[in-house]
């Protein structure tokens, strides 16, 4: 129950496209779900999060989307970038709690 | 401000040898963990420190692995024997304290057991 599902596991996107990276989560006691990127040879650093009271949150060209009832959350990159090319990881936590709970990471290639 | 300091960045051991890892985490933030990421997947947490008291080292091979945070600053994560599945980047992260979700996680040390 404490697992975090994330798909896919490697995406290529055109620079100026869209991508997205999909995460689902079984455990209802998880109230903030962060998003992590890594590059290589560094540690993951927070890039957006959200808390569950909302279906949306949106920081620049990133954007989480959230369906509390499917127990399901996105992250979307527009106009995506090389500089974007990196390894995704979505998290949850739960309530009054630390530890993180990862996925399994995706890794985005941007293409010229 | 200064970000998360590790040491070594890589180590390369034989198996049943044992290893050291330091980590000095961001001044005034009380709480430091460490993860294990084995290639190609997420961060697991392994211990979790509130100044130098232990909050969850419910994942933590106990029977191979200590941690200790003395003074509440810097902390050692110890293997000893290590074996051939240990190989994994360990990451070292800190927070200003519970329900501070700002984690900021060192660059780690990559451990190879052969």
């Amino acid at each position: 129950q404490q697992q975090v599902k994330q798909s896919p596991q490697s995406l290529i996107v055109q620079k100026g496209g869209i991508s997205i990276i999909n995460c689902a989560y079984e455990n209802t006691a998880f109230d903030y779900f962060p998003w992590y990127q890594q590059f290589p040879g560094k540690g993951p650093a927070l890039l957006i999060a959200i808390r569950p009271d909302v279906s949306e949150k949106k920081e620049g060209r990133f954007t989480i989307s959230f369906n509390k009832s499917a127990k399901q959350f996105s992250l979307h990159i527009m106009d995506s970038q090389p500089g974007d090319s990196a390894t995704y990881f979505c998290a949850a936590t739960p309530g009054g709690g630390n530890k993180l709970t990862f996925g399994t990471g995706t890794q985005l290639k941007v293409e010229l | 401000e200064a970000g998360v300091a590790q040491s070594p960045r890589y180590k390369i051991i034989e198996k049943r040898q044992s290893v050291a890892f330091w980590c000095n985490p961001i001044s005034g933030h009380a709480t430091l963990y460490w993860y294990q990421q084995i290639l190609g997947q997420g961060p697991k947490l392994l211990i979790q420190f509130q100044n130098n008291g232990v909050v969850d080292d419910s994942q933590l091979p106990k029977d191979r692995f200590s941690a200790e945070r003395l003074k509440g600053v810097d902390s050692t994560l110890k293997i000893q024997p290590a074996k051939l599945e240990d190989s994994a980047v360990y990451l070292c992260a800190s927070s200003t304290g519970p329900g501070r979700y700002g984690y900021t996680f060192g660059s780690g040390t990559r451990l190879t057991v052969v």
